[in-house]
């Protein structure tokens, strides 16, 4: 079975600072990537997706996220955050082969970004 | 506002009991999941429904049981509840359940259990 993991569970940050944030993947076969935000009190939102072509991703609000398949990773940037990118980022994948739509989250990284 | 709704927002019970969380797609989406998410699991799938028949299948225990209606509506049953079901569940849908589909998520429902 797939897995993800997210090495960082506690990022903090100043305004202006970048971000990255580390996403790993166990699995032999060919996936699908997303990177999900979770802001206080709200629901999650898709920040972008990969599923071919260029490895670099661009989302929505500044943020990038490049696949590296040698590495297995998926990992998110954002050159310059603001206070309103505080938030709990999850990484999740699906493999291309599985029957449905099951997404495979890793165990998130919670971004305090200081005003 | 993702368009996916969900029912209730909080849910306070006793062990042993059953609960039913319910959720409404959005609009045109066939597909709908459901999540778990607690501090020590984090996020787990549990099941997958696609216009009514089931797709995909998680962690889901044998005490949870689940189903899509026939007007896309879809609920969640949880019975002989522990304290360990204590979690929010959150309900997402998406237009077809293939592995390309975006999947939208609504608020979630927080279930406490006593």
């Amino acid at each position: 079975a797939q897995s993800v993991s997210q090495h960082n569970h506690h990022v903090i940050l100043s305004e202006a600072a970048s971000l990255e944030l580390g996403c790993n993947y166990s699995y032999g076969g060919t996936v699908n990537l997303f990177w999900y935000v979770q802001y206080p009190g709200q629901h999650l939102q898709l920040l972008l997706k990969y599923f071919s072509g260029d490895p670099l991703v661009k989302g929505i609000k500044g943020f990038e996220a490049e696949f590296i398949k040698s590495k297995f990773s998926f990992n998110l940037r954002k050159p310059s955050v603001q206070w309103s990118d505080t938030a709990e980022y999850f990484c999740a994948v699906i493999p291309k082969a599985a029957a449905g739509n099951k997404l495979t989250f890793g165990g998130g990284t919670r971004v305090l970004v200081k005003p | 506002d993702s368009g996916v709704t969900q029912t209730p927002k909080h849910l306070i019970t006793a062990t042993g009991q059953r609960v039913t969380l319910r959720c409404s797609p959005r609009s045109g989406d066939l597909s709908v999941y459901w999540y778990q998410q607690s501090l020590d699991q984090g996020l787990q799938f549990l099941i997958q429904y696609y216009n009514g028949e089931e797709r995909a299948k998680g962690n889901i225990l044998e005490r949870f049981s689940a189903q899509q209606f026939p007007d896309l509506h879809s609920e969640l049953n949880l019975s002989s509840l522990e304290l360990g079901d204590s979690a929010l569940y959150f309900c997402a849908s998406s237009v077809e359940g293939g592995g390309t589909d975006t999947q939208y998520f609504g608020p979630g429902t927080r279930l406490t259990v006593l």
